[in-house]
């Protein structure tokens, strides 16, 4: 069983929806988590990090974060067509030398 | 926001040449650096993690020999893929972390090399 469990979609949403992209995880010992945004032959961008349990928001996107439960969701209001890609999530502690990432999610919002 | 610049984004060469890809933190210090591969539609595959002025660590099934990383400040890793061939055509990424307490901080990616061997 991978560390970091991610749905592989593929989503596709029209535009203007929300968008619910989760993963879950099973090391207890990650205490911080992110989000990465990755257009296609680009690298990944990084989208939201977080330290603690519960919800953070940037903008359209807001990251939420249960510990409790070992689950993670990214969230995103009003859709674009822009944010096509694929969304990895992210994890890590203090005393890893390297994070873990899910698969990725790709996500296609058409016009 | 943290910057990372990856060089060159794209080489075609031929069977047997020896490919050195840079990878530069722009406007932070990094004490971490990490190399990935990509293939098509697939998810990062860590090929090493390389810390400024040590050795880097391979995971495992990664030929060190054949994937040289020198890390040699704290801005610049390089990844020297020697001899290759067909196979080792791929989509190599760097990541850099900055220094912080323990580990605590994200990491931060380059735009990736495209690399082709005919």
């Amino acid at each position: 069983q991978k560390e970091v469990e991610q749905d592989p979609g593929p989503l596709s949403v029209p535009e203007g929806a929300i968008v619910s992209l989760n993963c879950t995880y099973s090391n207890s010992a990650f205490q911080y988590f992110m989000w990465y945004r990755q257009y296609s032959r680009k690298g990944p961008e990084l989208l939201m990090y977080t330290y603690s349990s519960g919800n953070k928001e940037d903008g359209r996107f807001t990251a939420q974060v249960d510990k409790s439960s070992k689950y993670i969701s990214l969230f995103i209001r009003d859709s674009q067509p822009s944010d096509s890609a694929t969304y990895l999530c992210a994890m890590g502690n203090t005393n890893a030398g390297k994070s873990t990432f899910g698969d990725g999610t790709t996500l296609t919002v058409k016009p | 926001g943290a910057v990372v610049s990856q060089h060159p984004s794209r080489v075609i060469c031929k069977s047997g040449t020896s490919v050195k890809i840079e990878c530069r933190s722009l406007d932070f210090q990094a004490t971490t650096m990490f190399w990935y591969r990509q293939f098509p539609k697939q998810s990062l595959m860590l090929m090493a993690t390389s810390n400024e002025g040590s050795k880097a660590t391979y995971e495992q099934g990664v030929e060190k020999d054949k994937f040289l990383i020198n890390h040699a400040s704290l801005t610049l890793s390089t990844l020297t893929v020697t001899s290759a061939h067909p196979e080792d055509s791929s989509f190599y990424i760097c990541s850099a972390r900055a220094l912080g307490q323990g580990n605590n901080q994200p990491q931060h990616f380059g735009d990736g090399t495209r690399l082709s061997i005919l």
